[in-house]
């Protein structure tokens, strides 16, 4: 059972905007930054979006973050076939002497 | 451009210790003051953290591999490394290195991974 919640999948075609959600709680997004990884499968993961809404370096701005209270959404818009990956957000916990948390993932599907 | 490298076996006994190296080019790593850290996901499942070793030396582990976790730097290699203690199946997943400018920061640079099964 991971620390931060996400769901299992999610799905959308071609141009849509989706939105991928990640709960946490007050010791981990509630107190702190979320971060974003793509992982194609295969492949390393890939940072998407730091400090909860701040894209590295090459990035495409189809790519956003928000986070609000114990919770926090990336969306993609514009969506691509390439985007097509799992998808994963982390924050650092507080708890147990602190800890990076991570959610169990979100498998997206682009129809 | 900064790049890292994981290595070691691929295939470790149960009870026994995995040791596994990741090679830092294209930089010191005694002079990037960043945070050399340990990641692994186990076939078909998520990311779990596993710990990470700041420039200045301090450890931060998952408390939940806290007791059979060691990892250590070695500037004279540009290496850094991770040893696990009494593997078990359980342990057999794809090992990554990354690193990040603070603890709490993303993780912006990843190894390829490396993986490791745990098997008599």
């Amino acid at each position: 059972q991971s620390v931060l919640t996400q769901p299992p999948s999610a799905s959308g075609t071609p141009g849509q905007r989706v939105t991928i959600s990640c709960s946490g709680s007050t010791s981990n997004i509630g107190s702190r930054t979320v971060n974003w990884y793509q992982q194609v499968p295969g492949t390393a993961p890939k940072l998407l979006i730091y400090s909860n809404n701040q894209r590295p370096s090459g990035v495409p701005d189809r790519f956003s973050g928000s986070k609000s209270g114990t919770s926090a959404s990336l969306a993609i818009s514009g969506l691509q076939s390439e985007d097509e990956a799992d998808y994963y957000c982390a924050a650092w916990d507080d708890s147990l002497n602190g800890r990076v948390v991570f959610g169990g993932g979100t498998k997206l599907t682009v129809l | 451009q900064l790049q890292l490298q994981e290595s070691g076996p691929g295939l470790v006994k149960p009870s026994e210790t995995l040791s596994l190296t990741c090679t830092v080019s294209g930089g010191s790593i005694s002079s990037i003051k960043y945070y050399w850290g340990w990641i692994r996901q186990p076939p078909g499942e998520g990311l779990e953290w596993i710990g990470s070793m700041s420039y200045s030396g301090t450890t931060y582990y998952n408390p939940s591999l806290k007791s059979r976790v060691t990892i250590s730097v070695d500037t004279s290699k540009n290496q850094f490394s991770l040893r696990m203690s009494s593997v078990t199946a359980a342990d057999t997943a794809v090992y990554y290195c990354a690193t990040n400018p603070c603890i709490t920061c993303g993780l912006d640079l990843w190894g390829q991974g490396t993986t490791v099964t745990v098997s008599s």
